[in-house]
């Protein structure tokens, strides 16, 4: 059965700083979602990774994927308030099925 | 392009009722699946549909089940209410790699 471990589940960072979040899981994923949550409302997806190596970027987010490691990580560059929200990463033990198994979350808050 | 669905976004419901939702999918996606949000247990997978047939099932019990319709819509029931069911229910709609999720119903069982 998948497990996904995120760290940090917080985390306080100032305006204008670099950071990361580590996305772990425990056996074969054929895809790595992240997905932004803003207090009360639903699920924004982010990126999807799908294959040893990949990287996506949007803005000041990266997302990259590493499945020898099993591990994920969204990068953030010079944070800004508007990026305050829970980031989840989510793994899927693939095929055409669709069943994602979530992280707890990282809640993420930018101060000025 | 039109997004996923949900009706209702808010109920409340009295221990011991039942409750129906509603997720419409995104034209063209086939597969629709639940999931249920709350503070303590986070984000657990409901279960999944495709082309009206149930594909993958959560750890819940029997008292949470589903159906899928011809033209792709979903509808997730619960009976006997609990407490411990209010929580957040969010669906997602899925075609390829993409799942796109719903602005959720938001469930509170008194």
């Amino acid at each position: 059965e998948l497990k996904v471990e995120q760290n940090p589940l917080f985390l306080s960072m100032q305006e204008g700083k670099n950071y990361t979040i580590y996305c772990n899981y425990s056996t074969t994923s054929d895809r790595l979602y992240w997905y932004r949550q803003d207090p009360g409302k639903s699920l924004e997806s982010l990126f999807v990774l799908l294959s040893n190596g990949a990287v996506k970027q949007e803005g000041r987010l990266m997302a990259s994927l590493d499945t020898k490691a099993r591990l994920s990580t969204l990068h953030i560059t010079a944070a800004v308030h508007d990026l305050s929200a829970t980031y989840f990463c989510a793994g899927d033990s693939g095929g055409s099925n669709y069943k994602l198994t979530f992280g707890k979350g990282t809640l993420l808050t930018v101060n000025p | 392009k039109a997004g996923v669905t949900q009706t209702p976004r808010y109920l409340i419901k009295t221990r011991g009722q039942q409750v129906t939702l509603s997720c419409s999918p995104i034209s063209g996606h086939r597969s629709v699946s639940w999931y249920q949000q709350t503070p303590g247990q986070g984000l657990q997978f409901l279960f999944e549909y495709f082309s009206e047939t149930q594909r993958n099932k959560g750890n819940f019990p029997g008292r949470f089940s589903g159906r899928q319709f011809s033209n792709s819509r979903s509808e997730m029931n619960v009976s006997t209410l609990e407490l411990g069911d209010s929580a957040l229910y969010l669906c997602a709609s899925s075609m390829n790699t993409e799942a796109f999720f719903g602005q959720g119903t938001r469930l509170t069982v008194v």
